[in-house]
């Protein structure tokens, strides 16, 4: 039973397209989150959504909009795709952080974007 | 400005062995530390982590540390196996930020010799 699922796993496209890749949590977490890696292999958090209300939005282009039907979905809108969008786009949720302590995220297996 | 740095890109050990993964970071409002390892075409899976109230931490054969004065922390594993290679990602967060966010090492691969 996969805790955290996106799709698909792989998206090749051309440039100029728009697409969306889905992402569900069935761990009851409050947090959901969108990371990016690049080619140079760095994980970076572009959104975070707590209880569906926008908490970080990093200097994303606003071409990427991320949408949380409920606290159990997040998905990644990608309008107008560029060359540079290429990379893998990983979905995770955390559970709310509670007395000062912090708590791991759990990732989704990355949903591979090649843009053409 | 990379705040979580790790600093070699590969590692090889033979099995048996220990394998000791090393992170530097920069922000010291930084209080909670976290080690992830990943296949490849998999997400991060959580290994272990560490308050920054805390020196040590060990869970099975992962035993992670943390210098607050030096900003390091390292990860050890012993006995290290093949099926410990992967990469692994250091990841640092504030807690007080309430926001959840990691910010992550470029990664270390691990090569586990049988």
């Amino acid at each position: 039973d996969t805790a955290v699922s996106q799709t698909p796993k792989y998206l090749v496209t051309q440039m100029g397209n728009d697409k969306s890749i889905k992402c569900e949590q069935n761990l009851g977490h409050d947090t959901m989150y969108w990371y990016k890696q690049d080619s140079k292999k760095f994980l970076k958090i572009m959104f975070s959504y707590n209880n569906k209300e926008l908490i970080i939005n990093e200097t994303v282009p606003n071409r990427f909009s991320p949408k949380s039907p409920d606290k159990a979905h997040l998905n990644l809108h990608i309008n107008s795709l560029e060359l540079g969008d290429s990379a893998v786009y990983f979905c995770a949720s955390s559970q709310q952080w509670t007395g000062g302590f912090g708590t791991e995220a759990f990732f989704g297996q990355g949903t591979r974007l090649t843009v053409v | 400005d990379q705040q979580v740095k790790q600093n070699s890109p590969s590692l090889s050990v033979q099995e048996g062995r220990i394998s000791i993964l090393n992170c530097d970071y920069t922000n010291s409002m930084f209080d909670y530390f976290l080690w992830y390892k990943k296949y490849p075409a998999e997400g991060p899976t959580f290994l272990i982590s560490i308050s920054s109230i805390k020196d040590k931490n060990e869970d099975g054969r992962f035993t992670v540390f943390l210098n607050k004065s030096a900003k390091h922390l390292s990860l050890h594993i012993v006995p290290s196996q093949p099926g410990d290679s992967a990469v692994y990602f250091c990841a640092a967060m504030r807690v007080s930020s309430n926001t959840g966010k990691l910010i992550f090492g470029q990664g270390t691969t691990l090569q586990v010799k049988p």
